[in-house]
């Protein structure tokens, strides 16, 4: 059963324009998220990340929202650059260990 | 060299075949992980070492059999796969496996695109 999801599989926007890019979860007791970002051909690299105990953590253009009470966080890209399009995955994690969760990915595609 | 690197980077091979992944990280971590991604699927871990030690195997197939030499070394060697294998099989390692903060990122390599005919 997947814990983690990301149900938009593709996403296309503007270049300047925000992109933002959707994950939600079921379980309660992740406590760490973080967001991946993979090129073609390429292994995942991290994003940034955030914990439970926060609601927005920001850096530079990338900041990532979390709503535990939804079970649901978003990655804000802004302003998008062409240099962004590459799959983004949402990960999660729990306490216990660094077992981490992984969503399917969403496809940013940014035209000029 | 630096970061996470994995060789070969494409495979094809027979069901009968044996063949060999390797995945080596020059960041001084403790812990590495293999994980398989199918086409449209999450990333799946397949197993899990701590210096050396496997400290979770993710209900792989008997086929899939890990090895870690030492903390900068992992392999994976194949055996009578089949062809719903065919996969993206990626390696990672990460200071600790168990969570502190600011330590849970895992450093991934390309991946090796493995095709089972």
């Amino acid at each position: 059963d997947q814990q983690v999801k990301q149900n938009s599989p593709s996403l296309s926007v503007q270049e300047g324009r925000i992109s933002i890019l959707n994950c939600d979860y079921t379980n309660s007791m992740f406590d760490y998220f973080l967001w991946y970002k993979k090129y073609p051909a390429e292994g995942p690299t991290f994003l940034i990340s955030i914990s439970s105990i926060k609601d927005k953590n920001e850096d530079g253009r990338f900041t990532v929202f979390l709503n535990k009470s939804a079970k649901h966080l978003s990655l804000h890209i802004v302003p998008s650059q062409p240099g962004d399009s590459a799959v983004y995955f949402c990960a999660a994690a729990t306490d216990s260990w660094g077992k981490l969760q992984f969503g399917a990915g969403t496809q940013v595609v940014v035209t000029p | 060299e630096t970061g996470v690197t994995q060789t070969p980077r494409h495979l094809v091979m027979g069901m009968t075949n044996k063949k060999s992944l390797k995945c080596e990280q020059h960041l001084g971590h403790n812990a590495m992980y293999w994980y398989k991604q199918s086409a449209k699927k999450p990333l799946e871990l397949m197993f899990v070492y701590s210096l050396e030690e496997r400290v979770e195997n993710n209900s792989v197939p008997s086929r899939f059999s890990p090895e870690c030499p030492n903390s900068s070394h992992l392999f994976l060697h194949l055996h009578t796969l089949q062809p719903e294998d065919s996969a993206l099989y990626l390696c990672a390692s990460s200071q600790e496996p168990y969570p502190q903060r600011g330590q849970e990122t895992q450093y991934f390599g390309p991946g090796t695109r493995l095709l089972v005919l």
